[in-house]
């Protein structure tokens, strides 16, 4: 069964103090890992895919990184609109037993940026 | 309009009433999904249609009846909840069902009195 484990679950920074958020993935055959953000009562906002290890995506303060257990969400000189749940979710092989549409989604991390 | 919206936003219902919850997407795609998502919890598939046809049924209670007239409008039927049901209901779509990203509306806040 895939899983994903986020860590830390809350996370409160300075503004302009950089950080990262984990998302610790199992999967039988990784099909694309996803970022999204998500602000209080809205729906996820899609961010990023990462498809292979070694792959690398950046969006303005945003950063995103894959291991074939682990991706990163770096967050450089972040700013208060920053401030969202970070949810992570995988998407397995069809070869391996997924479905190739369903995304199983972490718990997600609270990121708060403080001015 | 644009992207994924969703209908009504806020829902204040009793277990015996009977409501739906309706999504459109302005997108041109061609997949649905409706998502369940609670408080300190993962969001949860609860249905998903291609081109019109239901294609998953996470096993969700009959109390939940999906409904897809055609490829950019989605209905989540609701009737005789339990105030477990609480929690915000998300719909989303993709280009197709193999497709990676997936779109999310706003969300329909849902509370079961």
């Amino acid at each position: 069964e895939d899983q994903v484990t986020q860590s830390p679950e809350a996370l409160r920074l300075q503004e302009g103090e950089s950080s990262s958020l984990n998302c610790s993935y199992t999967v039988s055959g990784l099909r694309g890992l996803f970022w999204y953000r998500q602000d209080p009562g809205k729906g996820p906002e899609f961010l990023f895919t990462l498809y292979s290890a070694g792959e690398e995506k950046e969006k303005e303060r945003l950063k995103a990184t894959l291991t074939k257990k682990e991706s990163f969400l770096h967050i450089t000189a972040p700013k208060p609109e920053d401030s969202a749940t970070y949810l992570c979710a995988v998407q397995a092989t069809l070869n391996s037993g997924g479905s190739n549409y369903k995304l199983t989604f972490g718990k997600g991390t609270l990121l708060t940026v403080n001015p | 309009e644009t992207g994924v919206t969703q209908t009504p936003r806020h829902l204040v219902m009793g277990m015996t009433n009977k409501k739906s919850l309706k999504c459109e997407q302005h997108l041109g795609h061609n997949a649905m999904y409706w998502y369940k998502q609670s408080a300190k919890k993962p969001l949860e598939l609860m249905f998903v249609y291609s081109l019109e046809e239901r294609v998953e049924n996470n096993s969700v209670p009959s109390r939940f009846s999906p409904e897809c007239p055609n490829s950019s409008h989605l209905f989540l039927h609701l009737h005789t909840l339990q105030p477990e049901d609480s929690a915000l209901y998300l719909c989303a779509s993709s280009q197709d069902l193999g497709t990676y990203e997936q779109y999310f509306g706003p969300g329909t806040r849902l509370t079961v009195t």
